[in-house]
């Protein structure tokens, strides 16, 4: 089956612009979690998605902002882009989101931001 | 912070086996050791995970202390394609995932 997908794979934008990146799951996947991973920082939780609601968040500003919508694809967005945003975004979808369940990477969208 | 603790960096000859390990001494009854690696240019895959007992499959094994304060994942016969950083994190439904730094591994031909 079908993996991860992650759209666009790349995009650069100037400071201050906004951006959205989709992500669609496998099929069948209800949990959707988004990822910012930097060279600095490595991989950090942004939100996670569950049956169009956010369940869990990691502790990044209003600007980042995401959604998920009934056939469980989802959108992020970053509002005002700051240069310190440029980074590797991440999905990663599971079934339900549980412990035990397994997270299945997309790969990525790499923003820079001028 | 990271609920877990790796070392910076591995290094290991090709063909023998390694071990990886990872401290959580704040884990939690519900949460889940899970272990993802990430191979240059790629986003993580899973490799293995557990709660209580010790896990085979057919990437690694994951040895769990018995106070589940720290875990060893060891891959039997490492290979140049192993050669990746390899995370260790606690999963629970109810809290955010916090990913560390990871160990570096690195396989010596």
């Amino acid at each position: 089956k079908a993996g991860v997908t992650q759209t666009p794979r790349y995009l650069i934008k100037t400071r201050g612009q906004q951006v959205t990146l989709s992500c669609s799951p496998i099929s069948g996947h209800r949990s959707v979690s988004w990822y910012q991973q930097t060279p600095g920082q490595g991989l950090q939780f942004l939100f996670e998605y569950f049956s169009e609601t956010q369940r869990n968040k990691g502790n990044f500003p209003g600007r980042f902002s995401g959604r998920q919508f009934s056939n469980s694809r989802s959108e992020m967005n970053v509002s005002t882009l700051e240069l310190g945003d440029s980074a590797l975004y991440l999905c990663a979808s599971s079934l339900i989101g549980e412990g035990w369940d397994e997270q299945f990477f997309g790969p990525g969208t790499r923003l820079t931001v001028l | 912070d990271a609920k877990t603790t790796q070392p910076n960096s591995m290094e290991s000859n090709e063909e023998e086996p390694v071990h990886l390990p990872c401290n959580h001494s704040t884990i939690s009854g519900t949460d889940y050791i899970h272990w993802y690696r990430q191979l240059p240019s790629q986003g993580p895959e899973y490799v293995i995970h557990g709660l209580t007992s010790n896990v085979n499959n057919r990437m690694a094994s994951l040895a769990i202390a018995e106070d589940r304060k720290s875990s060893t994942l060891i891959l039997h016969r490492a290979t140049l394609r192993d050669a990746a950083v390899y995370y260790c994190i606690l999963q629970n439904r109810d809290d955010k995932i916090i990913f560390g730094k990871g160990t570096r591994l690195h396989i010596l031909p």
